[in-house]
């Protein structure tokens, strides 16, 4: 079965630090890869997504970038993180060529100081 | 541009009884319709998927409609119990890799 992990589970960090978020997946092969953020009280943002290794496809500009150095490996990160950055992190997978379902990591607290 | 409303006040109904959320869609028809569930602090679970020719889909306690004339999707979990209090999502796949999610809506079944 498919499994999907991300790391750290809560992180707390200054404004200016730099930042990396992993996920992985586990069980799939050639998954499509999503980053969304979402704000309390909010719908989720989806910030990247990725069809293959290397591939990345931004959705909104900002400080934040998204590389995919493996088939199952999906890393956010920032230089310097702002105040605005703080939310809920999460990844998600999908199969190519369903109906686009799709299945989330437990996700990542940042709440940046 | 694309968007997906639910309701964002939270609806709250007694045990047993049938829950109903809303989603609306506007300008544009997606060909999916999806329905997740998210408790506080965790990821979003897939739960139904409904096409734009299914009228209506059902699993177990759960009712997905879709109507593309009032473009609206309604979900209701019938008898429900209060370990089904969570946030439910609904959103759309219009094709290609992308799935637009609304806010959510919260609902509280009281015991």
């Amino acid at each position: 079965s498919q499994t999907i992990h991300q790391w750290p589970a809560t992180l707390v960090q200054p404004v200016g630090s730099p930042l990396s978020l992993e996920c992985t997946v586990e069980g799939t092969s050639n998954p499509n890869l999503y980053w969304y953020r979402q704000a309390a009280g909010r719908g989720l943002q989806l910030l990247f997504y990725s069809v293959g290794i290397g591939q990345i496809s931004s959705e909104v500009p900002q400080n934040l970038s998204a590389s995919r150095p493996q088939d199952r490996q999906f890393i956010l990160s920032s230089k310097k993180l702002l105040l605005s950055d703080s939310g809920f992190y999460l990844c998600a997978w999908a199969l190519t060529g369903s109906y686009n379902e799709q299945f989330f990591g437990p996700g990542t607290r940042l709440t940046v100081l | 541009s694309q968007k997906i409303e639910q309701n964002s006040e939270a609806l709250n109904i007694q045990e047993g009884k049938t829950a109903t959320l809303t989603c609306n869609y506007t300008n544009y028809s997606p060909a999916y319709l999806q329905w997740y569930r998210q408790d506080p602090g965790r990821g979003p679970v897939f739960l139904l998927l409904i096409r734009e020719n299914e009228k209506e889909k059902r699993k177990e306690r759960l009712k997905v409609t879709f109507d593309t004339t009032l473009k609206q999707s309604l979900f209701h979990i019938t008898a429900s119990q209060p370990a089904d209090s969570a946030t439910y999502l609904c959103a759309s796949f219009t094709g290609g890799f992308k799935t637009i999610f609304g806010a959510g809506t919260r609902l509280f079944v009281k015991a």
